[in-house]
């Protein structure tokens, strides 16, 4: 399994500004993603963070908005960068390692971070 | 592409009553289907997944889920509704790469069913 914890838990930001969330897990891993849960939505997938390459944007989402790290292979971070109100969401990373008890792998969630933006 | 279609954004049962979440999927691949379930106030957590294996899959908590490929379908089930089993469910498709692998890469999830458990 892996345990991720994500930085902060919550924060309520004013407009225009912008926020780093940190995810951190406790094993290494390669494939990494990062999703967002606007309110009373289901999650959307921003992007794939995969360690030594660029992340992989989803429709809808570009670099300059949410520029993603992943210095290494247990810890990544995404920005939301000049935030509006539509921002407030839960962002949420997720990872996927091997399975201990099959040959296909598991993807495990951190517990979000909720997003406000006034 | 791949997409899911949960029927139902609301479900309400009676302690002990049947549990009966419905989902759909759309894949152009053999996929690989999942339910989560979040609580109040916490993370995703894994209740199963179908992985091309058996048909019908067991998992935490009671839950089981049945894959119909004629029916594009993998309805969430419970026997007996518990309390405790209020929260709001997810179906997530993958599309398995490379094409048979072990690796799931992105889900794509269903709008969530909440599902309310009156005593």
């Amino acid at each position: 399994s892996a345990v991720i914890s994500q930085k902060p838990s919550r924060d309520i930001c004013q407009r225009g500004t912008s926020l780093t969330i940190q995810c951190q897990v406790d094993s290494q891993v390669t494939m990494m993603f990062w999703y967002r849960q606007q309110p009373g939505q289901s999650l959307t997938l921003i992007a794939t963070a995969n360690q030594g390459s660029e992340a992989t944007y989803e429709s809808g989402f570009v670099i300059d908005k949410f520029p993603i790290s992943r210095p290494n292979l247990t810890f990544s971070t995404l920005t939301v960068s000049n935030m509006s109100p539509e921002d407030s969401s839960i962002y949420l990373c997720s990872v996927e390692v091997r399975g201990l008890k099959s040959s296909y792998n598991e993807q495990f969630f951190g517990p979000g971070t909720r997003l406000t933006v006034l | 592409a791949q997409s899911v279609t949960q029927l139902g954004s609301h479900v309400s049962v009676s302690e002990g009553a049947l549990v009966l979440l419905r989902c759909n999927y759309s894949s152009s691949v053999p996929p690989y289907l999942f339910w989560y379930v979040q609580y109040p106030n916490q993370g995703l957590q894994l209740l199963l997944k179908y992985t091309s294996a058996a048909t019908l899959v067991k998992g935490i908590n009671g839950f089981e889920a049945e894959f119909k490929k004629s029916e594009t379908s993998f309805h969430l089930t419970k026997p007996s509704a518990h309390m405790s089993d209020a929260a709001e469910y997810f179906c997530a498709v993958s599309e398995s790469y490379p094409a048979g692998g072990t690796s799931y890469g992105k889900l794509t999830f269903g709008q969530g069913t909440i599902l309310t458990v009156h005593p």
